[in-house]
Formats: C-alpha cells, sequence, structure tokens
C-alpha cells in the first residue's frame, strides 16, 4: 500500500499570496497516478488536478499540479478568497486499495 | 446529467449495522467503479473499499476487511455498503464516487474521483 504524506498541516496564508503544498509517497506513483482535492466544511471533496498535472473540468488555471515518482506539489497562484479549504491528494496507482493524504488546511492569515 | 444519490442520515447503536445506498441518476451503473469513501469528524479522507460492476469483483481496505460488504443492484442502478458491528468510532460521513467517464477503461480498475455523492451520516451512539 502507497502511504501518502502531506505537508505542511496547516497553511496560514493571505489572499492573493502563493500556496505550495506537498504530497510525498512511500513508493514511486507510477504514470503520475496522483489527484488533488479541495474540500470545504460540509461538503463532498471536489477533484482539482488528476495525472498530477491536469486539471480538471472547470477548475481555474490558478491551480497547477506537479511532480513525479514520489514528489508532488498542488500550486495554487493567487489565493483567492474561495481557496481556503482542505486539499488532500490521493493515488490510484497502486490500487486498489486507493490511499489519499492526510491533508493541508489552507488558512486565512 | 449523472448525479450519485445517497440515503439519508442514520443513527445506529454500538454493535449494530448499517447500510448505505448510492443511486446512479442519469447514467448506466454498470459503467460506474464505485468506491466508498468515509470521513470521521474533522477527521481525513479513508477509502474504504469499492466494487467493479463489469467484472463482479469487489475489493476493500484491509482494515475493513470482515466488517464491511459492498453490493451493487444494476436492476436499481445502486450500490450498497453495508458495515457491521458498529462502534463509537465508526461515526462518520460515508461518501459514494466515481470517476465518470465513457470509456471501456474507466470500468476496469479505480482511478481517481470526480463524481460524489453528497455523504451520509452515520451516527453510532448508544
Amino acid at each position: 500500500e502507497i502511504v501518502l504524506t502531506q505537508s505542511p498541516g496547516t497553511l496560514s496564508l493571505s489572499p492573493g499570496e502563493r500556496a505550495t503544498l506537498s504530497c510525498r509517497a512511500s513508493q514511486s506513483v507510477s504514470s503520475s497516478y496522483l489527484a488533488w482535492y479541495q474540500q470545504k466544511p460540509g461538503q463532498a471533496p471536489r477533484l482539482l488536478i488528476y495525472g498530477a498535472s491536469r486539471r480538471a473540468n472547470g477548475i481555474p488555471d490558478r491551480f497547477s499540479g506537479s511532480g513525479s515518482g514520489t514528489d508532488f506539489t498542488l500550486t495554487i497562484r493567487r489565493l483567492e478568497p474561495e481557496d481556503f479549504a482542505v486539499y488532500y491528494c490521493q493515488q490510484y496507482d497502486s490500487s486498489p486499495p486507493l490511499t489519499f493524504g492526510g491533508g493541508t488546511k489552507v488558512e486565512i492569515k | 446529467q449523472v448525479q450519485l444519490v445517497q440515503s439519508g442520515a442514520e443513527v445506529k447503536k454500538p454493535g449494530s449495522s448499517v447500510k448505505v445506498s448510492c443511486k446512479a441518476s442519469g447514467g448506466t451503473f454498470s459503467s460506474f467503479v464505485i468506491s466508498w469513501v468515509r470521513q470521521p469528524p474533522g477527521q481525513g479522507l479513508e477509502w474504504m473499499g469499492g466494487i467493479i460492476p463489469i467484472f463482479g469483483t469487489t475489493n476493500y481496505a484491509q482494515r475493513f476487511q470482515g466488517r464491511v460488504t459492498i453490493t451493487a443492484d444494476e436492476s436499481r442502478n445502486t450500490a450498497y455498503m453495508e458495515l457491521s458491528s458498529l462502534r463509537s468510532e465508526d461515526t462518520a460521513v460515508y461518501y459514494c464516487a466515481t470517476r465518470f467517464c465513457a470509456s471501456v477503461a474507466c470500468r476496469e480498475r479505480y482511478w481517481y474521483l470526480d463524481l460524489w455523492g453528497r455523504g451520509t451520516l452515520v451516527t453510532v451512539s448508544s
């Protein structure tokens, strides 16, 4: 089972700033089968990125994903007020099982 | 427009079982590989297991083996997740989710999840 470790646990930033979130895998995620989700309180997760770097339908281009192997990054270029949420990475290479990271909360500074 | 419609909130006693349903509205059920993901209050996401209808196979996360059963009724376009021997730690929101895709390749394995139900809150309390 691939274990995903996200860092930092919490990121305190101001609107307009750049957010950089990390997701590290315990073994290589081949074919870049890694996804990122955003979750707001009381809502289901929303897919942002799949294939490590492909934006899902309707996702603004301020969200970008990068990385390969064991190290992946989600970057939010300029934080908008609606971007303050919890973000999860998920691998679907070695599945089942699907595995998720523990999440990074992006909060308003 | 395809939606995953889940059953309503449940309150259960410790030691009992709960069965949550997930109906694919607006699509053909056999097209979807369904995953069940849970989220305890204030915690992260955890994949419990899933079902691949075209193969008729189910897969379970190791920590839920023996306690969870995932089934599907294609005539009703509905998947079910039953969790037994409930304890307070099972209090969580339970989601069904899938990758919505027309390709045959999408139906043969687990992928990312771009279509989610709204979640079902299961509360376990004496």
